[in-house]
């Protein structure tokens, strides 16, 4: 079974700043279903990318994805207030793994 | 579309809990409705999930046994009925399905059933 590691656990930024979080799994996946998720406190989760770097209708494009094989990238360009949340990837095949999560924070 | 869970839920160790998610806009039939859930300050959990169209549940490996997940199609409501519950199973827990293009994620979520197992 495929394991998601992501990095750092925490990240602590500012506003205005450049979030870079990192999805690793234990062995090569298709890119096309990895997918990456932010969750507000008290809020169901909210899909951001699909197929490791697609976009869903009306995320904003400063939310970008990358990567390929065993190595996935979520970056933020310029973080807004409300981008302070955690992020899980997921690799979209069952049993539909999820990483353990980042915690962005506002420095 | 639109995903309306059922209310909150208490119950005893020992027994099942059965949590509604009804679907509104869209198609029901076709597309796979996923459950999953979050105990208390920790990750997200695949449990299993549906396929309306064929009426074919599948569940992670931990859930066997202990799992049931249906689908009505005349009323676009899935159930999810977990037995046995024990103090762990309290969480929150979500129905979710792909969006309209069928892309590969899972963007309509519902509002979440908290279910809480307490003596």
């Amino acid at each position: 079974e495929i394991v998601l590691t992501q990095s750092p656990g925490t990240l602590s930024l500012s506003p205005g700043e450049r979030a870079t979080l990192s999805c690793r799994a234990s062995q090569s996946v298709n890119s096309r279903y990895l997918a990456w998720y932010q969750q507000k406190p008290g809020q169901a989760p909210r899909l951001l990318i699909y197929g490791a770097s697609s976009r869903p209708t009306g995320i904003p494009d400063r939310f970008s994805g990358s990567g390929s094989a065993t190595d996935f990238t979520l970056t933020i360009s310029t973080l807004e207030p409300e981008d302070f949340a955690v992020y899980y990837c997921q690799h979209y095949r069952s049993p539909y793994i999820f990483g353990q999560g980042t915690k962005l924070e506002i420095k | 579309v639109q995903l309306v869970q059922s209310g909150t839920e208490v119950k005893k160790p020992g027994s099942s809990v059965k949590v509604s998610c009804k679907a509104s806009g869209g198609t029901f039939t076709s597309y796979g409705l996923s459950w999953l859930r979050q105990a208390p300050g920790q990750g997200l959990e695949w449990m299993g999930g549906v396929i309306p169209l064929f009426g074919t549940a599948n569940y992670a490996q931990k859930f066997q046994g202990r799992l049931t997940i249906t689908a009505d199609e005349p009323t676009s409501t899935a159930y999810m009925e977990l037995s046995s519950l024990r103090s762990e199973d309290t969480a929150m827990y979500y129905c979710a399905r792909p969006g309209t293009d069928g892309a590969p994620g899972l963007e309509y979520w519902g509002q979440g059933t908290l279910v809480t197992v307490s003596s």
